[in-house]
């Protein structure tokens, strides 16, 4: 069974400083998809950014980018230029045969 | 925003109730699935179904069922409700195809048993 780690519970930021968010994940497949998901409080869970296991180029949307390892199975999301709206718990999960398996969440704090 | 919705947002009832968590969206998707997430914590898949009439139990077991009559609707029942059911519980959708990745939450049941 595929397992997804974050190590971080918790997390602080200072405002427009940069933070890097921790995932590892277990698994036997060679083709798989990992992502990274915003829980805000009390506001729906959104996909933030994705990467497809055969791609060896670390995905990049706007201030949000990974880095994926794929030997070492490892994925951290890192956050530029945080922004007080960036507060929300992160969910990293991983998905091969249509199921995602999320890891235990990561609360993001931003300081103003 | 994505356009799957959950009633109620809020319930707060007691022991021994039946209670149906409503989950429908209006993006034609054919996969829909359960969550049970204790706040704060992470997410728990008890159930999912890929598309009418098909349902199928998830990784952690729950006293819940559902059913999938209609492609846009995904309801979750409790017969008999204890605390132990207390939690919040999401539900969400994704696109045909495989490995597309990307859930569409809802915003969540927040269930409360006294």
């Amino acid at each position: 069974a595929q397992t997804v780690t974050q190590s971080q519970p918790e997390m602080s930021v200072q405002e427009a400083e940069t933070v890097t968010l921790s995932c590892t994940y277990d698994t036997s497949e060679s083709d798989y998809y990992l992502f990274w998901y915003k829980q805000p409080p009390s506001r729906q869970m959104i996909l933030v950014i994705r990467q497809e296991a055969y791609k060896q180029q670390n995905a990049t949307e706007n201030r949000f980018s990974v880095n994926f390892q794929k030997a070492a199975k490892s994925f951290s999301l890192k956050i530029s230029d945080s922004q007080l709206g960036d507060a929300a718990m992160y969910f990293c999960a991983y998905e091969a045969g249509n199921m995602l398996t999320f890891g235990g969440g990561t609360r993001l704090m931003v300081k103003p | 925003e994505a356009d799957i919705y959950q009633t109620p947002r809020y319930l707060v009832i007691g022991t021994g109730k039946k209670i149906t968590l409503e989950c429908s969206q209006t993006m034609g998707h054919d996969k829909m699935y359960w969550y049970q997430q204790d706040p704060g914590m992470e997410l728990h898949l008890i159930h999912y179904s890929y598309g009418v009439n098909s349902t199928e139990k998830g990784d952690l077991s729950s006293e819940s069922t559902v059913s999938r009559i209609r492609t846009e609707h995904f309801p979750l029942t409790l017969e008999s409700a204890r605390p132990s059911h207390t939690s919040q519980y999401l539900c969400a959708s994704s696109r045909p195809g495989l490995n597309t990745g990307e859930l569409f939450f809802g915003e969540g049941s927040r269930l409360t048993v006294l």
